[in-house]
């Protein structure tokens, strides 16, 4: 079945530390990627995506996400981690010749001063 | 510019009580819109999407409805609420693959 595992329900972290957030999903074809971070009671705001090309993709606020084809992942990282950056990420994915994003279950990111 | 527009931002509903939640679009036309649902600790579940006037899939059976009178209006709506119809509710729209653009949610809580 087709499926977007976010493997890690909670991280903690120090601020300064470095960051990855894991992402796998189950696809027949490479399919459209994304990841949004949400803040407590609000809506989802995208950081980065990924359709094809260059795989390692920049995105908002120093996120950067790399595709791995062969272990079909799609990670978040974040060289320093900064206090503001504690929130719930979600990874995403749209199938090709859809346009329906199906979620993974979401990552909280705790920082730790 | 592009905006959604979601409200009201929070509502606190007896059981068994209507619910409408509204949600509109600015500055695109004929996008495509959807309506999340997101329970505390759980990640988001698609309720129904729509790509043009009058046209609603539906994911989960429910007893929840949507409906969509106006290219950029998306209305979420139910007769009768249920405890389990508590969550945070989300309203988004795209145009193509390129994105999705989110609401600020709704949070219902049925008492």
């Amino acid at each position: 079945a087709q499926s977007v595992t976010q493997p890690d329900i909670h991280i903690t972290v120090s601020e300064g530390a470095s960051l990855e957030l894991r992402c796998n999903y189950s696809y027949g074809a490479t399919p459209y990627l994304f990841w949004y971070v949400q803040s407590p009671g609000q809506g989802l705001q995208l950081l980065l995506k990924y359709f094809s090309g260059d795989t390692l993709v920049q995105g908002i606020k120093g996120f950067e996400a790399e595709f791995k084809r062969s272990q079909s992942s799609f990670n978040l990282r974040k060289p320093s981690v900064h206090w503001s950056d504690a929130a719930e990420y979600f990874c995403a994915v749209v199938p090709g010749g859809s346009y329906i994003p199906t979620f993974g279950r979401g990552t909280s990111l705790i920082v730790h001063p | 510019s592009q905006t959604i527009h979601q409200w009201p931002a929070t509502l606190v509903q007896p059981v068994g009580s209507p619910l409408s939640l509204e949600c509109t679009v600015e500055g695109t036309s004929n996008p495509n819109l959807y309506w999340y649902r997101q329970a505390a600790g759980r990640g988001l579940q698609l309720l129904f999407y729509s790509v043009g006037i009058g046209q609603i899939s539906s994911e989960v059976p429910q007893n929840l409805s949507a409906s969509r009178p106006q290219d950029r209006q998306f209305i979420l709506s139910s007769k009768k609420l249920l405890l389990s119809d508590s969550g945070f509710y989300l309203c988004a729209w795209s145009t193509s693959n390129y994105g999705y653009t989110f609401g600020s949610g709704t949070r219902l809580t049925v008492v």
